[in-house]
């Protein structure tokens, strides 16, 4: 069974840069076609996709994130991770990590994580 | 970007209800269209993916058709389980994006 879990500090100061890792048990980062997402969900609010990253390292970005997001991958340890820097309070949210799995022609997003709360606060 | 956009933004129903919730997609998504079902303080479960098909262990009361740019989620028999908000979330061109949901309560 497939699962990801995500890890980082829950407080950041404004324009501090939030760094969070998704570990990856049951299924290899580096596997197939799947690729390796960060969703997050203000409180009380809908779902924003952040970005993705393949196993070679190609990534792809929302534009609302792409001057400050960064999605990296780390196939030895099985992990991925977030970056995002000149954080607001904007961007308090749940952040989720989850794979994007494409199949006989199809994809869709699952497992996610339980998801980590960061809260952007002086 | 493509925008998804629900209807009802929330809606009221009892045990036993026939519950039906449409996203309309601003562009072409080709059959790419998942829903999810989000409990309070929990991560969003898949329910459907590729528009109508039911993933692994969810149950058969729910079910996802499409007509023209409008995409349906249907809960033939709503139970005590099934109030929570519903996500549908298009996966054909980056950024992906997500409906705003659609919350269904105890009426």
């Amino acid at each position: 069974q497939v699962r990801l879990q995500e890890s980082g500090p829950g407080l950041l100061r404004p324009s501090e840069t939030l760094s969070l890792t998704c570990s990856v048990s049951g299924d290899s980062v580096n596997s197939g076609s799947d690729y390796w997402t960060w969703i997050r969900q203000p409180p009380g609010e809908g779902l924003e996709w952040i970005g993705r990253i393949y196993h070679s390292g190609s990534a792809h970005y929302n534009p609302s994130f792409r001057t400050r997001a960064t999605v990296s991958i780390d196939v030895s340890k099985n992990q991925f991770s977030l970056t995002l820097s000149s954080v607001t309070a904007a961007d308090t949210a749940i952040y989720y990590c989850a794979r994007h799995q494409y199949t006989y022609g199809t994809n869709w997003v699952d497992p996610w994580g339980q998801g980590t709360l960061v809260t952007v606060s002086s | 970007d493509i925008q998804m956009t629900p209807s009802p933004s929330s809606l009221s129903a009892s045990v036993g209800d026939r519950v039906t919730i449409t996203c309309r997609a601003s562009g072409s998504i080709s059959s790419f269209l998942s829903w999810y079902q989000q409990k309070p303080g929990k991560a969003p479960r898949l329910l459907i993916y590729d528009t109508s098909t039911l993933q692994s262990g969810v149950p058969s009361r729910f079910s996802g058709s499409v007509s023209g740019a409008d995409f349906t989620l249907t809960i033939s028999s709503l139970q005590p389980e099934d109030f929570a908000t519903y996500f549908c979330h298009q996966t054909y061109s980056v950024p992906f994006t997500f409906g705003p949901g659609t919350r269904v309560d105890v009426k």
